[in-house]
């Protein structure tokens, strides 16, 4: 099984501000890493898949880059609506594994 | 308009069977995969397993010997069966599909599964 660790556990940011989150996997998944959002009683939201392609209808400041073990889902300039926990998936090798997620936060 | 909607029994007992279906309206959803998803309270998302327009299942290892998912393509509908539940398997269950990706993009609104005596 392929393990995903998410860094850090909580980020505490403001509005405006760049945030940095970081996937690692403890083998090569090439490039088949999808980054979700998932905000307090709502389902996961699909943000970026292939490592790098926003889904549709995510705004352009959600990026996404990396492949092989390490990948980094940038926010360019954190919205109100952007804080939220993050979670990262692996879908080249079954079972399918998520990241434990990152918390963005106001500070 | 997409819209996944997810039914069945959330309040089960120690040993029964956990049994979900998943409707999926408005796209055709019949060339990726089908998945089911599960989150205990407080806690991160878990995979449960997937099944492909083509029939072929993939379970999460942990779990494989007592889940089953069926498709049933004409109706869109697709179903989870988790046996001999215990209060591990107590949270929020998920099911998940795609009409364009082998990623997920169309979630239910979740099922909150209890397992008390």
């Amino acid at each position: 099984e392929v393990v995903l660790t998410q860094s850090p556990a909580t980020l505490s940011l403001s509005p405006g501000e760049r945030a940095t989150l970081s996937c690692r996997t403890s083998q090569s998944v090439s490039l088949y890493l999808a980054w979700y959002q998932q905000k307090p009683g709502q389902a996961p939201r699909l943000l970026i898949y292939d490592a790098s392609t926003r889904a549709t209808g995510v705004p352009a400041r959600f990026s996404g880059s990396g492949s092989g073990t390490d990948f980094t889902l940038t926010i360019s300039s954190l919205e109100p609506e952007d804080f939220a926990v993050y979670y990262c998936l692996q879908r080249s090798n079954w079972p399918l594994t998520f990241g434990g997620g990152t918390k963005v936060d106001i500070k | 308009q997409v819209q996944v909607q997810q039914w069945g029994e959330g309040l089960l007992k120690p040993s029964e069977t956990l049994s979900l279906t998943c409707g999926v309206y408005g796209g055709s959803f019949t060339e990726y995969y089908w998945s089911w998803i599960r989150q205990p309270p407080g806690e991160g998302l878990e995979w449960i397993g997937e099944i492909s327009h083509n029939g072929r299942t993939n379970y999460n290892p942990s779990l494989e010997s007592r889940v089953t998912i069926l498709v049933d393509s004409s109706k869109n509908h697709f179903s989870l069966k988790l046996r001999s539940v215990t209060a591990a398997d107590a949270a929020l269950y998920y099911c998940a599909t795609s009409d364009s990706l082998n990623y997920a993009d169309y979630w239910g609104q979740g099922t909150l599964v209890t397992v008390s005596s």
